[in-house]
């Protein structure tokens, strides 16, 4: 599993779009990247994934440069609700040993 | 959402007694994983299972044992609770392959386990 790197938190007001920027330097060419979601007291849920340029569903959209050194997961106009953490998972096909990290603790306030 | 169950969902036991976790899903699916939650350290795997009767350690196994003798059912079992096992612990399965790129995984809703 490449190692990634991201924020410990970020704060965002109800509304505005966030950006949380995920670094892995040492991606490989197999390697996908995912997004995980977790409330409080509740366990991780997937968002999104993807392998290049952008994915977007109806939660978030994903972008991921030419380079793939790092990928920045854009919440639109969040709410309360989307007070949250979340982690960024970089691995492959073989990868099913998932390596969580301590996430990026998103606060949104009113 | 997923059919991932843990019980109990609450435990408060006393330093050296056997505690034991049990993860059930009605998915049908091979993998599953114990992870412990702790402040500042995201989650940690413990032991992951890859059929029945296949399981393997992950990064955190010291003092944790598992079990799983059908598809169903992944028991995570504390040999001699410490305090240091206090946390809240997290079952997951993900589909047929398992692998990062074709299966994500599916998390339950915890089990809080408080060691006096």
């Amino acid at each position: 599993l490449a190692k990634t790197t991201q924020p410990i938190s970020m704060d965002s007001y109800e509304g505005q779009e966030v950006n949380i920027t995920c670094s892995h330097n040492n991606i490989a060419t197999n390697d996908y990247i995912t997004w995980y979601q977790q409330f409080p007291s509740q366990g991780p849920r997937f968002i999104i994934q993807g392998y290049k340029t952008k994915v977007t569903n109806e939660v978030a959209s994903l972008f991921i440069p030419a380079d793939r050194k790092s990928s920045t997961l854009s919440l639109p106009r969040v709410s309360l609700s989307d007070t949250a953490v979340y982690y960024c998972l970089v691995g492959d096909r073989d990868d099913y040993k998932l390596s969580f990290g301590a996430g990026t603790t998103v606060t949104v306030r009113a | 959402d997923a059919g991932i169950t843990q019980s109990p969902r609450h435990k408060v036991t006393e330093t050296g007694t056997p505690v034991t976790l049990r993860c059930h899903q009605t998915e049908n699916h091979r993998y599953m994983y114990w992870y412990r939650q702790d402040p500042g350290h995201g989650l940690r795997l413990i032991h992951y299972s890859y059929g029945v009767k296949d399981t393997d350690k992950g990064e955190v196994s010291d003092g944790y044992s598992v079990s799983r003798s059908k598809t169903e059912d992944f028991l995570l079992t504390l040999e001699s609770a410490t305090s240091s096992q206090t946390s809240v612990y997290f079952c997951a399965i993900s589909g047929s392959s398992g692998g990062l790129v074709t299966d994500t995984q599916y998390f339950g809703p915890g089990t809080r386990l408080t060691v006096l």
